[in-house]
């Protein structure tokens, strides 16, 4: 498609309750990121997938989240067991490349999480 | 402390206004700079893109550097209504980006 595309757009959610995020990234880019931003707050990194692996997990925040990229292409965030403070917005990002000076990332518009 | 810091407003001008965004930052390694612009309910959209020290104009948006003082500043000139959103700064770490929590700019017609 022509942008990032994310889905759910909002998802409420009980707590302990699992859900999945989906991105879609534009056709071609090989690396995807998944942010968290919460609000009053910047981005904050989760995870980076260079084609379907992912070299760079150091922002999930516990064991409950996980992520995977199939195809190279779609990407899937699994956060288990859903606490509170897990509400956020969750965007994903994609670009052709990661480092050096290309840091054209193009975001989705976000999947608004509420846990209750 | 953040390792950048950003003030998040909101900042309210009158259109035609002349706007001033800025960060400051602790990471000396820093080297790449960015200004993204985040409208409401939808992802950032990069703006401007700094390499080391100095400024860059695109339109209306200049972008400064200042390494020494570790301060960064996105200008906007003739400011616009549609020009109200949140400006996000961002720079690099390693390939990974360090971001300022946002100001939000509101534009008065």
């Amino acid at each position: 498609g022509a942008g990032v595309s994310q889905s759910p757009s909002n998802k409420v959610t009980e707590k302990g309750k699992d859900v999945e995020l989906r991105c879609d990234p534009i056709s071609g880019h090989t690396a995807l990121y998944w942010y968290r931003q919460s609000l009053g707050q910047g981005l904050e990194f989760l995870i980076y997938f260079q084609g379907n692996s992912a070299p760079d997990k150091s922002g999930l925040p516990s064991d409950r989240f996980s992520a995977e990229r199939t195809g190279g292409s779609v990407s899937t965030l699994t956060i288990q067991r859903t606490q509170q403070e897990d509400s956020a917005v969750y965007l994903c990002a994609s670009s052709l490349s990661r480092g050096g000076d290309n840091y054209g990332y193009t975001f989705g518009s976000g999947t608004r999480l509420t846990v209750v | 402390q953040k390792e950048v810091e950003q003030d998040p407003g909101p900042l309210s001008v009158p259109e035609g206004a002349i706007v001033s965004l800025n960060c400051t930052y602790s990471n000396s390694a820093f080297q790449y700079f960015m200004w993204y612009r985040q409208y409401s309910r939808k992802g950032p959209e990069l703006l401007m893109y700094t390499y080391s020290s100095g400024n860059k104009e695109d339109g209306r948006f200049t972008a400064q550097v200042d390494k020494s003082s570790k301060y960064i500043s996105l200008f906007i000139r003739d400011s616009q209504p549609s020009d109200s959103a949140t400006y996000l700064c961002a720079m690099d770490s390693n390939y990974q980006l360090i971001w300022g929590a946002g100001t939000k700019l509101i534009i008065k017609p």
